[in-house]
């Protein structure tokens, strides 16, 4: 079956680099059409997209939080990485990522437990 | 920036009974591209429906989506002690954005 784990800090100071590891099985990010996506969600607010990759590597990202984010994907260990730059209080929040499965639809079937974020010093 | 706004924040009913929820876009939104999803506390989002009106792999035929356009529903008939949670509707038409969500309670 299809599973998706996050992994990484609890804590991160402010103007540090906050790195998340997506760990999957059940699927291959070689599969054409299949994408992994990065969204956080604040505590008691709406989730939020912040980027994506692809199965042939091409990669999206949020707008407004675009110079702050890299994806990047190791197919071999079916992982998926993101970093987010100059973190602040701000950006603390719960970080999942989910898989798009459907080429031509941007919605999430399965979505990882998610990993709390906390930004302090 | 498409902005998605659910009513009503808060729906109050009691198992048994039939839940509307709904989900309005600031513009029109392209071949339907929208999905509702429920969550429970201390759990991620859950896909329930995509394209307006599929329900997703493993939902209860009491969940449906309908709607198109700019005004979008999500009815839940025969309310299960189970079904009350937030729920969040999300575009796709122009990347991805949510709704802001509506709690579920009994």
């Amino acid at each position: 079956q299809v599973t998706l784990k996050e992994s990484g800090p609890a804590l991160v100071k402010p103007t540090q680099t906050l790195t998340l590891t997506c760990s999957f099985s059940g699927f291959s990010l070689s599969t054409r059409g299949m994408r992994v996506s990065w969204l956080r969600q604040p505590p008691g607010k709406a989730p939020e997209w912040l980027a994506r990759i692809d199965w042939d590597d091409d990669k999206f990202y949020s707008t407004s939080l675009r110079t702050r984010l890299t994806v990047s994907k190791d197919t071999s260990k079916n992982e998926v990485v993101l970093t987010m730059t100059n973190m602040d209080p701000a950006d603390t929040a719960t970080y999942y990522c989910a898989r798009m499965a459907d080429i031509i639809g941007d919605y999430f079937d399965y979505w990882g437990q998610g990993t709390l974020v906390t930004v302090s010093s | 920036e498409i902005v998605l706004t659910q009513s009503p924040g808060t729906l109050s009913l009691s198992p048994g009974e039939r839940a509307t929820l709904s989900c309005r876009a600031s513009q029109s939104l392209s071949s339907d591209h929208l999905a509702w999803y429920q969550q429970k506390p201390g759990q991620a989002p859950r896909l329930l429906i995509y394209a307006a009106s599929a329900r997703a792999t493993g939902i209860s035929d009491r969940f449906s989506g309908s709607g198109s356009g700019t005004d979008f529903t999500l009815t839940i008939s025969r309310l299960e002690p189970e079904d009350f949670a937030v729920y969040f509707c999300q575009q796709y038409s122009d990347s991805r954005t949510f709704g802001q969500g509506t709690r579920l309670e009994i």
